[in-house]
This record gives structure tokens, C-alpha cells and sequence, in this order.
């Protein structure tokens, strides 16, 4: 596997569920970011984690946990979620400085919640 | 006011012609900037990077720079069915650390 892997890549649950979200990179990054994507929107920063500490948290509603074991894994535990929560979830990764060097994106997973 | 602008689009244009995206923003402050492009059902792909202002050119793509106008430029020459797809600019300034900041991207059809 190389690059940035996202599991699952489709998700419908429903407002009551409790359900993850995975993502892993081969890339020897330190740094890794969750981002929201829905229709007509800008990329939304949710989270980012630098040597698996967070270092950021854009203000996202608690139903949306995030959880960094290594530089390797990061997840999303979503519980209780809002029909307006729909939307495509995207895991990047980079070298620490992402901003200077840009980032890997992994394919997403859409999310429906009913 | 957003940070960064960018057309949503489409922009529809026939196989063979040149396509040309832009973004512009407010922070002076930006000196690295990136265009991703993003196919239907994945995520961005890093497409072209350009450090400060000027020009860089692969293959059928050339990125340009201007910070005096605050201003880039994605241009696609003889452009593919292939190039569809939706183009997002992104940029960061040396004190931002891993914080990128998007536009909300072009989508581009190239018609045969």
C-alpha cells in the first residue's frame, strides 16, 4: 500500500450510530489533517495533528472525535451526527510545515447520514 | 471577504483548447502556492508548486505568479477530456507551519 488510505470509502448511518472513520499513510509523514468537503464549499479544516499530538481544532462540534495513535493512523469517531454533517470526509498528510510543502490527500469518504 | 477567490465554475471548453484558472487573495503574506486537481469521487492530487512569484512550467502545464496583483494563474494547453476535473489553488505564508489555505476550486469540462 502507498500513499494515503481511507476506510471506509462509502458510509450511510443514521443520527444514532456510533461509527469511524480511518485513515492511514505509508508516506513517513509527521503531520496529518482531517477536512470536510461538502457541494459548493471550500475545503473545511477540522483537525490537524503534528507527531500525533493536535495541534489544531477548527472549532468542530464535539459529535466529531478525533484520535491520533502514531504518525501512521488517524481516525474520526462520529456519534450522533446531523443530516448536514453529509459530506465528503478527506485525510491528508505531510511533513511537518505542510503549508511550505503541500499536502497528500487520501480519497475520502462520503458520508450520508439519514 | 474570503482569503482566497476562485471561479466555481464550470468552465467548459473543447478538446485541444487552452484552459486558464485563477485565484486571487488578500494575504501579502503568501509566498507558497499550489494548485491541486481533484476527479470526481477522490481526493486532491498536488498537480503544480510554485515558491514566491514567476513562472513554472510541466509539460502541458504553467503555473504563474503574481504577488503584485496577488493574483495566480493555471493554465492547460491542448487540453484533454482527461483534464476534467475540478481545480483548487491553495497557498500558505512561512508562519502559517502546516495550514494551507484553499479555494473553493474550478470545476473544468473539456468536451471532445
Amino acid at each position: 500500500e502507498t500513499g494515503v488510505t481511507q476506510t471506509p470509502r462509502h458510509l450511510v448511518m443514521g443520527m444514532t450510530n456510533k461509527k469511524s472513520l480511518k485513515c492511514e499513510q505509508h508516506l513517513g509523514h509527521n503531520a496529518m489533517y482531517w477536512y470536510k468537503q461538502s457541494a459548493k464549499k471550500p475545503l473545511e479544516l477540522m483537525f490537524v495533528y503534528n507527531f500525533k499530538e493536535q495541534t489544531e481544532n477548527n472549532s468542530v462540534p464535539s459529535r466529531f472525535s478525533p484520535e491520533c495513535p502514531n504518525s501512521s493512523h488517524l481516525f474520526l469517531h462520529l456519534h450522533t451526527l446531523q443530516p448536514e454533517d453529509s459530506a465528503l470526509y478527506l485525510c491528508a498528510s505531510s511533513q511537518v510545515g505542510g503549508g511550505t510543502y503541500g499536502y497528500t490527500f487520501g480519497s475520502g469518504t462520503r458520508l450520508t447520514v439519514v | 471577504q474570503k482569503e482566497v477567490e476562485q471561479d466555481p465554475g464550470p468552465l467548459s471548453v473543447p478538446e485541444g483548447a487552452i484552459v486558464s484558472l485563477n485565484c486571487t487573495y488578500s494575504n501579502s503574506a503568501f509566498q507558497y502556492f499550489m494548485w491541486y486537481r481533484q476527479y470526481s469521487r477522490k481526493g486532491p492530487e498536488l498537480l503544480m508548486y510554485t515558491y514566491s512569484s514567476g513562472n513554472k512550467e510541466d509539460g502541458r502545464f504553467t503555473a504563474q505568479v503574481d504577488k503584485s496583483s496577488k493574483y495566480i494563474s493555471l493554465f492547460i494547453r491542448d487540453s484533454q477530456p482527461s483534464d476534467s476535473a475540478t481545480y483548487l489553488c491553495a497557498m500558505s505564508d512561512k508562519a502559517a507551519g502546516n495550514k494551507l489555505t484553499f479555494g473553493g476550486g474550478t470545476r473544468v469540462l473539456v468536451k471532445p
